[in-house]
């Protein structure tokens, strides 16, 4: 069974970096398959934010791209999200997922709730 | 981009009852239509993939169909436990969510 666990602070101000990380257990990210972030405002729809694959490679939602950075930690088994000059509208909860491809997200992260505010 | 369009947004409907939400692209996309469903509080759940491919463990009474720009997700009996919001996505882009709540 894989398993994922989203971390990172709760509440970020407006214009500084909201950093996350997914710890996963279960199967080792240098495997194989890619390791992606999905977000969802409250009360509202998914949002697809970016994938990185085993190897490194990344991958964007056109509409985030320029703000979003995602990187591998294979030594701990993590990746993590960062996103920049965040304001009220990445208030969202984050999830973790591991996509098998066709950005097919088999395993899933409970979710953490990233609110920005001053 | 291309934009994923759930219809409806919301459905009455009751046990028992068999259900179709219906997904429309904006242009024609490839048959990489995955389907979830969430809960409230949770994490969505993968039900369908490649448009049609039941995930391991989904019951048999959700299936999937479509190709070019329309797609559907159907339920044939509905049961208590499907009581939740469903979401297609092509790529990076989700449809907006259809919540099934109970008449």
């Amino acid at each position: 069974q894989v398993y994922l666990q989203e971390s990172g602070p709760g509440l970020v101000k407006p214009s500084e970096t909201l950093s996350l990380t997914c710890t996963v257990s279960g199967y080792s990210i240098s495997s194989g398959y890619y390791w992606a972030w999905i977000r969802q405002p409250p009360g509202k729809g998914l949002e697809w934010i970016g994938s990185i694959d085993h190897s490194g490679g990344t991958y964007h939602n056109p509409s985030l791209k320029s703000r979003v950075t995602i990187l591998l930690d294979t030594s701990k088994n993590q990746f993590s999200l960062k996103v920049s000059s965040v304001t009220a509208a990445d208030t969202a909860l984050y999830f973790c997922t591991r996509d098998i491809g066709n950005y097919r997200s088999d395993y899933w992260g409970q979710g953490t709730l990233v609110t920005v505010s001053s | 981009d291309i934009q994923m369009t759930q219809s409806p947004s919301s459905l009455s409907t009751s046990v028992g009852d068999r259900v179709t939400i219906t997904c429309r692209a904006s242009q024609s996309i490839a048959s990489y239509l995955n389907w979830y469903q969430q809960k409230p509080g949770k994490a969505p759940k993968l039900l369908i993939y490649a448009t049609s491919t039941l995930e391991s463990g989904v019951p048999s009474r959700f299936s999937g169909s479509g190709s070019g720009t329309d797609f559907t997700l159907t339920i044939s009996s509905l049961q208590p436990e499907d009581f939740a919001t469903y979401y297609c996505q092509q790529s990076y882009s989700f449809g907006q969510g259809t919540k099934l709540e109970i008449k």
